[in-house]
């Protein structure tokens, strides 16, 4: 049962174009959630974030937007530079939920290796 | 500000053995996390502890896997025998308490032969 969903294992884009990496994710509880980037031999960094009361939210080359009809999330990376070859995460989380026992737990997809090319 | 802390970074070990992992999180942090992460697929969360106390072990096959967190600092996973099918990358992670956005160690790559 995955819940987020990654379904475009790798992305190969060139420098100074757009990347775009997917995500799905099936479980309507979720509201909030996060896009990590991981170097080999390295733990996941955190990207940028979006709460679900929003549908995009920006930090320069970076732009997350969320469709919750659609249960889905995209991550834009405008223009791409080839030091953002590295393994893209998303994973979302019930971190308003009340009650919550797994407060902040967090649920990944399969990750998307981005390759950007001189 | 020091990051997330792991060791060791590498271990390998047979089938049936023993092996432990350490953990420092950030200062201040409340909150870890240990996650298994398996070549061609994303962390997935086996033990979180708030403080010392743990707050979802719902994915820990415990069994084999022990995890604790004295005084609310440290932390160690425990797998014991290790199988086959315990090879991957195990990763700590720390956030302030009731924090969203959590930092990574750099794992512990582990191989069982």
């Amino acid at each position: 049962d995955q819940q987020v969903k990654q379904n475009s294992p790798s992305l190969s884009v060139q420098e100074g174009r757009i990347s775009i990496l997917n995500c799905d994710y099936t479980n309507s509880m979720f509201d909030y959630f996060l896009w990590y980037k991981k170097y080999p031999a390295e733990g996941p960094t955190f990207l940028i974030s979006i709460s679900s009361i929003k549908d995009k939210n920006e930090d320069g080359r970076f732009t997350v937007f969320l469709n919750k009809s659609a249960k889905h999330l995209s991550l834009h990376i405008v223009p791409s530079q080839p030091g953002d070859s590295a393994v893209y995460f998303c994973a979302a989380s019930t971190w308003g939920a009340a009650g919550g026992t797994s407060y902040g737990k967090l649920t990944f997809g399969q990750g998307t290796i981005l390759t950007v090319h001189p | 500000e020091a990051g997330v802390a792991q060791s060791p970074r590498y271990k390998i070990i047979e089938k049936r053995q023993s092996v432990a992992f350490w953990c420092n999180p950030i200062s201040g942090h409340a909150t870890l996390y240990w996650y298994q992460q398996i070549l061609g697929q994303g962390p997935k969360l086996l033990i979180q502890f708030q403080n010392n106390g743990v707050v979802d072990d719902s994915q820990l096959p415990k069994d084999r896997f022990s995890a604790e967190r004295l005084k609310g600092v440290d932390s160690t996973l425990k797998i014991q025998p290790a199988k086959l099918e315990d090879s991957a990358v195990y990763l700590c992670a720390s956030s302030f308490f009731n924090g969203n956005e959590q930092f990574f160690g750099p794992g512990t790559r582990l191989t069982v032969l």
